[in-house]
């Protein structure tokens, strides 16, 4: 089983909806980052939260620790939302990432 | 403010040959990241410099990677005698201890 695992693998979703994007994680991780890969390739880290909830414009990620879940939502869907959404935790012992296998995010206009 | 850097963007080798692929951090970052995606696969791990400390090169995939970091600069990562599963595009991030990471643009490598 891996690591950080993440559910769905792909979504579309007409322009204006609410995406939610979830991810799992294992005994050890202690953080959460949630990074945006755009088509081209570049990568933006979006969040990185340990506890709580943390909002950015249209996003919203939630950390629930006891359940070891985390979630990414993106309110008001936009084309410009497209690209691949990856949960990545980082270990308690050191800080390198275990990154999910990715969710590919298309929104439709 | 100048974001992570990485050179070149593009690389173009034989197999076999070596090739050196470098990353200017955030300046005053003191943990730097290489990772590595391979065409249609998910990001992994290679090497994590924090500081002076060794670095964590747990996730380097054979003794043919390398890795050095001078002090909280500029970092190389050195592919010897490459090979064709080498080919992916390798990513360089920078950040302050448990905070966000910062990516590069990335280095396509391409191993023919």
């Amino acid at each position: 089983k891996n690591e950080v695992e993440q559910s769905p693998q792909n979504l579309t979703a007409q322009e204006g909806e609410f995406i939610t994007i979830n991810c799992s994680y294992s005994v050890g991780i202690s953080a959460l980052h949630w990074l945006q890969q755009h088509p081209g390739g570049g990568i933006v880290s979006l969040f990185m939260l340990s506890s709580g909830k943390k909002k950015h414009g249209r996003l919203i990620a939630t950390i629930n620790i006891q359940e070891k879940h985390s979630s990414l939502h993106i309110t008001a869907s936009h084309p410009r939302d497209s690209a691949v959404y990856i949960c990545a935790g980082i270990k308690a012992a050191g800080n390198k990432l275990t990154f999910g296998g990715g969710t590919r995010v298309l929104v439709k206009p | 403010g100048a974001g992570v850097s990485q050179s070149p963007s593009n690389k173009v080798t034989e197999k076999g040959k070596d090739v050196e692929l470098r990353c200017d951090p955030i300046s005053g970052h003191t943990a730097l990241y290489w990772y590595r995606q391979r065409l249609g696969q998910g990001l992994e791990f290679l090497i994590y410099f924090q500081g002076n400390s060794a670095p964590d090169k747990s996730g380097l995939p054979s003794d043919r990677f390398s890795a050095e970091r001078t002090g909280e600069s500029v970092s190389t990562l050195t592919i010897q005698r490459t090979q064709q599963e080498d080919s992916a595009v390798y990513l360089c991030a920078s950040g302050r201890q448990q905070e966000t990471q910062y990516f590069g643009p990335g280095t396509r490598l391409l191993v023919l």
